[in-house]
């Protein structure tokens, strides 16, 4: 059983470029988190979708951020113009009903030059 | 707003001595789960145990267990016979209520839990 794929597992990008980094939850998984962890911090929330719905973004910053999860295909966290505090890792979390154990991702880790 | 407060930035135990990381967090539910996770330095987050609010027992899991105060609001992770490869950032995390559709996980600050050989 493959767990939740993430990819890529690192990425650099130069301030103004765009980040997107994709999740694939785990086989029959239709939610998906993503949280955000800031060095020697924990991981903060930042959405939650299911297909083709965004359920909560609360925890999304309002500008250049956004999330899908399309019917086909893995959920995608977009970041436009980074600027170097977007340099994160940055998890995803999958379940196969709201009330289930959430299992994560390796993670993407995002540096901004 | 849900709060988590894990007051142990760092824990250190000897190798096979049992140490107990806590946690107590902050909630008006009634019905609510609770995890406890752990990072390794590979930074990959994975479950370590998980508690139901309403079940008298607490969670066990091989060396792992958890002391449940509902009352208090504490949920301790207890390590038994310490392993090297216990040696992680241990978060524990609470996900809202079990019924309210949506378990965005508050996670504490973490614990950085170290194994002396």
């Amino acid at each position: 059983n493959a767990g939740v794929m993430q990819n890529p597992r690192h990425l650099v990008r130069r301030r103004g470029q765009e980040a997107r980094l994709r999740c694939s939850p785990m086989k029959g998984h239709s939610h998906v988190y993503w949280y955000r962890q800031l060095p020697e911090e924990g991981l903060k929330f930042m959405v939650y979708l299911q297909k083709e719905n965004i359920i909560d973004e609360s925890g999304m910053p309002k500008e250049r951020f956004s999330a899908e999860f399309p019917k086909e295909g893995p959920s995608i966290l977009r970041i436009q113009q980074v600027v170097r505090g977007d340099s994160a890792a940055y998890f995803c979390a999958s379940t196969g009903t709201a009330q289930e154990t959430q299992y994560f991702g390796p993670g993407t880790r995002l540096l901004v030059l | 707003a849900q709060t988590v407060t894990q007051s142990q930035p760092e824990m250190s135990v000897q190798e096979a001595e049992t140490v107990t990381l806590s946690c107590t967090y902050d909630t008006s539910e009634s019905d609510y789960y609770l995890f406890w996770y752990k990072q390794p330095p590979s930074r990959q987050m994975i479950l370590v145990i998980r508690q139901e609010a309403y079940k008298q027992q607490n969670a066990t899991e091989n060396r792992f267990s958890v002391n449940f105060q509902k009352a208090a609001k504490s949920f301790s992770l207890k390590i038994s016979d310490s392993q090297l490869g216990d040696a992680a950032m241990y978060f524990c995390a609470y996900p809202g209520s079990a019924n309210f559709g949506n378990e965005k996980l508050t996670f504490g600050t973490g614990t950085r839990l170290t194994i002396i050989p």
